[in-house]
């Protein structure tokens, strides 16, 4: 069965670094997510992405945020100068259309 | 925000039907449903969506009132494996919002 697949599934980094989150949506959908949950909270929106560029984001995606799809595969999300408070675990999903979004395990984010 | 409301947690003894409420008063004509879960840490899975009727797949079925005011999420046969926090959520343009959802315990 497809999967999103996500890497690393672990990344740390020291604050004020730059970070890319990888993520290989599933073959032939054409929506893109990436979410991000802090520990013990709920799952929040970051942005979304469709035929090559952004379609809505949330408060959270400043500028310290950027997402690119490089090639025909893979979906990034940087952030450019990371803060202590950037910990947390990121999701990507993809969709086949606008219905229903199928997740990735997640990179755990650790900035020190 | 979430136009969801879902308890925070519920109780279901394994083997039996786990029902999961959601209201969502305030939904749209043309907003769907859709119900995911989040096992651990692990990414959202999706479980079902619907508009209207009553939808059934091989996870679970899914009541939808006729004023589509609220609906309910069945696991016809819970097992330990379905513990998880379930989401209920109305879709909003292209994104997905999740609310706090349920904490499902499936006892033994």
């Amino acid at each position: 069965e497809p999967e999103v697949t996500q890497t690393p599934s672990h990344q740390v980094t020291q604050m004020g670094q730059e970070v890319i989150l990888r993520c290989v949506p599933i073959s032939n959908h054409l929506y893109f997510y990436w979410y991000r949950q802090i520990l013990g909270q709920k799952v929040e929106f970051l942005v979304s992405f469709y035929n090559n560029e952004i379609s809505e984001k949330s408060e959270i995606f400043d500028d310290q945020f950027s997402v690119e799809r490089p090639d025909g595969s893979n979906f990034t999300l940087k952030i450019r100068s990371t803060k202590l408070e950037d910990s947390a675990m990121y999701f990507c999903a993809s969709s086949p259309y606008w219905t229903e979004a199928f997740f990735g395990q997640g990179t755990r984010l650790t900035v020190v | 925000d979430a136009k969801t409301t879902q308890p925070p947690s519920m109780d279901c003894a394994e083997g039996r039907a786990a029902n999961l409420p959601c209201n969502h008063s305030t939904i749209s004509g043309n907003e769907y449903v859709y119900w995911y879960r989040q096992i651990h840490s692990q990414g959202p899975q999706y479980i079902i969506h619907g508009l209207k009727n009553n939808e059934t797949n091989e996870m679970a079925s899914l009541i939808i009132t006729e004023d589509r005011k609220s609906s309910t999420l069945i696991l016809p046969h819970a097992t330990l494996r379905d513990t998880a926090v379930y989401y209920c959520i109305v879709r909003v343009d292209d994104k997905i919002i999740f609310g706090k959802g349920t904490r499902l315990h499936i006892l033994p």
